[in-house]
């Protein structure tokens, strides 16, 4: 079945330095692809999306790339701050679906 | 975005009960998810919810055990039946929303079944 893995498990950067998230699909008919944070013991929240005829979307100090070739897709978060530590978990959609297939999600450490 | 809220916010629930939440959107929506979420793990999706039609479950959920309403286009329940300590987890509910119907997410519910 389609699935989404997410790498790595957990990240530790120091503050300041720049953090990349990487995500690899397997339906080719996935359109859309979106990232969450998630702090602890709070909802998902969307911080970013991008679609399938976009190659790379940047939204302040984030960006988010694809390969739809190789089935890749990309969170960058440059000058990282305390407040960026939380679990960040990408999804695709499921061929041309509204509903979504997650990855396994992304502990991201900002150490002072 | 919309505002979505759910009731309970949590619930402490013996075994062999059941549980029903409520997620409350404040505008109209066609799509409402709900998802399960163990503790340190990602998101499960339960079943999709559109107003008008049957709730369509995903591979290891049955009605029978999670049935689910969709009275409105603001209002949806999930009913947790016959609990069991498995069932102990978070619960959220989402709505589609925008041009491409991007998801955004209740508080959740945190039940604990002993």
């Amino acid at each position: 079945g389609e699935n989404v893995e997410q790498h790595p498990s957990t990240l530790s950067v120091q503050e300041g330095d720049s953090a990349v998230i990487k995500c690899t699909y397997s339906d080719s008919a996935s359109n859309y692809f979106p990232w969450y944070k998630q702090e602890l013991g709070k909802r998902p929240q969307l911080i970013i999306d991008i679609r399938s005829n976009v190659g790379e979307k940047k939204d302040q100090r984030i960006a988010v790339t694809l390969n739809k070739t190789a089935k890749h897709f990309s969170l960058h978060i440059t000058e990282t701050q305390p407040e960026d530590s939380a679990v960040y978990f990408c999804a695709a959609s499921k061929g041309s679906n509204y509903q979504l297939i997650w990855g396994a999600g992304t502990k991201l450490i900002i150490k002072p | 975005s919309a505002v979505i809220s759910q009731k309970p916010s949590r619930d402490i629930c013996q075994r062999g009960t059941s549980l029903t939440i409520q997620c409350q959107v404040d505008s109209q929506v066609t799509m409402m998810f709900w998802y399960r979420q163990q503790p340190g793990q990602s998101l499960t999706l339960i079943a999709t919810a559109n107003q008008g039609s049957e709730a369509t479950y995903e591979s290891g959920f049955v009605i029978d055990k999670f049935p689910i309403s969709r009275p409105n286009l603001t209002f949806s329940t999930l009913t947790v039946s016959n609990m069991s300590p498995e069932d102990s987890s978070i619960y959220l509910c989402s709505v589609g929303q925008g041009l491409y119907n991007e998801q955004f997410f209740g508080p959740g519910t945190r039940l604990t079944v002993l």
